[in-house]
């Protein structure tokens, strides 16, 4: 299985919020990160928290991490259909190198 | 637009041929990392480089190679292709920050490959 664990789909409507969650194994990891993937397109940088930091929230976007548990979330406020895409976490390990996880769709229904 | 650079957008090419994809870093990054996304194993690291030289490596195969030139873009060329290689290829690029400041990584919009 995967380093990072994201689970695959979910679904909103518009005007709700959205959580997706990430589990990560690499208790030393100094950064974590959220990107998006819109269909055909490339990675966009989103948001990443410092791993001494418990929340960061940066517009309709809050991050929540839970370095006890290895848990990172992502929370999107009033989702909107332009949000509809995949959602990557990712932890930074020695050398840089990002691992992902496997990404969560989320579906925005009007 | 995160100001890195990628060509060609997509190629199809068959079995056996060799290609040669293109990245081009956000101007003062000296940081170039390659990555693969595959249906089956999704993001994967590949390689990165750093001010012309090699820093890491990652699943990357022994057909698959790469360098950074003097003016920082890179290069990853795949040879022996098999329909296996068909995937995405992302160039990523960054500066390495000090402090707080996270070394992030800005992405490419892609190669998409096509083995036939």
């Amino acid at each position: 299985g995967e380093d990072v664990e994201q689970s695959l789909f979910l679904s909103v409507r518009e005007g709700d919020s959205s959580v997706i969650n990430c589990t990560y194994t690499d208790s030393s990891s100094t950064y974590l990160y959220w990107y998006k993937q819109e269909p055909g397109a490339g990675l966009q940088l989103l948001t990443y928290i410092f791993s001494n930091m418990d929340m960061k929230q940066d517009q309709r976007l809050t991050v929540l991490l839970n370095k006890k548990d290895k848990h990172l979330s992502l929370r999107i406020a009033d989702t909107q259909t332009g949000d509809s895409a995949i959602y990557f976490c990712a932890e930074i390990h020695a050398g840089n190198m990002l691992t992902f996880g496997g990404g969560t769709r989320l579906m925005v229904k009007p | 637009d995160s100001g890195v650079t990628q060509t060609p957008k997509h190629l199809i090419t068959a079995t056996g041929q060799r290609v040669t994809l293109r990245c081009s870093p956000r101007s003062g990054d000296l940081s170039v990392y390659w990555y693969q996304q595959s249906l089956d194993q999704g993001l994967q690291f590949l390689i990165q480089y750093y001010n012309g030289e090699e820093r890491a490596k990652g699943n990357i195969l022994e057909r698959f190679s790469a360098q950074q030139f003097p003016d920082l873009h890179s290069e990853l060329n795949l040879s022996s292709l098999e329909l296996g290689d068909s995937a995405l290829y992302f160039c990523a690029s960054s500066t390495p920050k000090t402090g707080l400041d996270a070394d992030t990584q800005y992405f490419g919009p892609g190669t998409r490959l096509t083995v036939l």
